[in-house]
């Protein structure tokens, strides 16, 4: 089955420790994309990338980074400058050659920092 | 700018049609998407309309669009309580690659 899965589905960490989230996809998609999703918030857009080793911030970059070394991976590093990092992250993959630009998402990963 | 409204809640009777409703801002919009979230998931993609077309049918789903007041609704008839979720309206640009812009979202809640 194709599809795109985000590991582990729940994530705890201590305040100033650094945490990577997983994404990887088998839909053969160019361009992944990260969110972020607060109550009552929708989602914000983190970083996303259009093509392997390429990548650019979205709305909130500040407090993240992430890589883009094989097309279908874009992992999520959330860094210890991130003020406020507990929430639901939420990975996504869009295809760029049909030009209908529909993103499908990962599970989610709930990250919480205490 | 950018902006995608939507209301925050609607409760409904099973059985009954839903109306979710949706206004955007920027008319150069390609792609309007609705997508479904339930509980601890991630998002489902239900349904989208090019932006030259007013009306899309998807069995018990309707999407309706009025470029003129740039508002985009999605009826669903004979609602379930399976459908309670929320809903996001969203929309592109026509540029592949570029993310899509999320209204805040809508819960629907199905009583019976």
């Amino acid at each position: 089955d194709g599809g795109i899965t985000q590991s582990p589905k729940y994530l705890f960490r201590k305040e100033g420790q650094n945490v990577t989230l997983s994404c990887e996809q088998n839909l053969n998609h160019d361009a992944m994309y990260w969110y972020r999703q607060d109550p009552g918030q929708g989602l914000r857009l983190i970083y996303y990338s259009q093509i392997v080793n390429d990548f650019q911030k979205g709305d909130i970059a500040e407090g993240y980074s992430v890589s883009r070394e094989k097309k279908e991976s874009f992992p999520l590093t959330v860094t210890s400058a991130q003020k406020n990092p507990t929430a639901f992250y939420l990975c996504a993959s869009s295809p760029t050659g049909t030009g209908t630009y529909e993103q499908y998402f990962g599970p989610g990963t709930r990250l919480t920092v205490t | 700018g950018e902006d995608v409204e939507q209301s925050l809640f609607l409760s409904v009777r099973e059985g009954d049609s839903s109306v979710i409703n949706c206004t955007y801002t920027d008319s150069s919009s390609t792609y309007l998407y609705w997508y479904k979230q339930e509980p601890g998931a991630g998002l489902q993609l239900l349904t989208y309309i090019f932006s030259n077309m007013d009306m899309k049918q998807d069995q018990r789903l309707t999407v309706l669009l009025n470029k003129k007041d740039k508002h985009l609704s999605l009826r669903i008839a004979d609602t379930q309580t399976g459908d309670s979720a929320i809903y996001f309206c969203a929309e592109s640009f026509n540029q592949a690659g570029t993310a899509l812009i999320f209204g805040k979202g809508t819960t629907l809640s199905v009583s019976s």
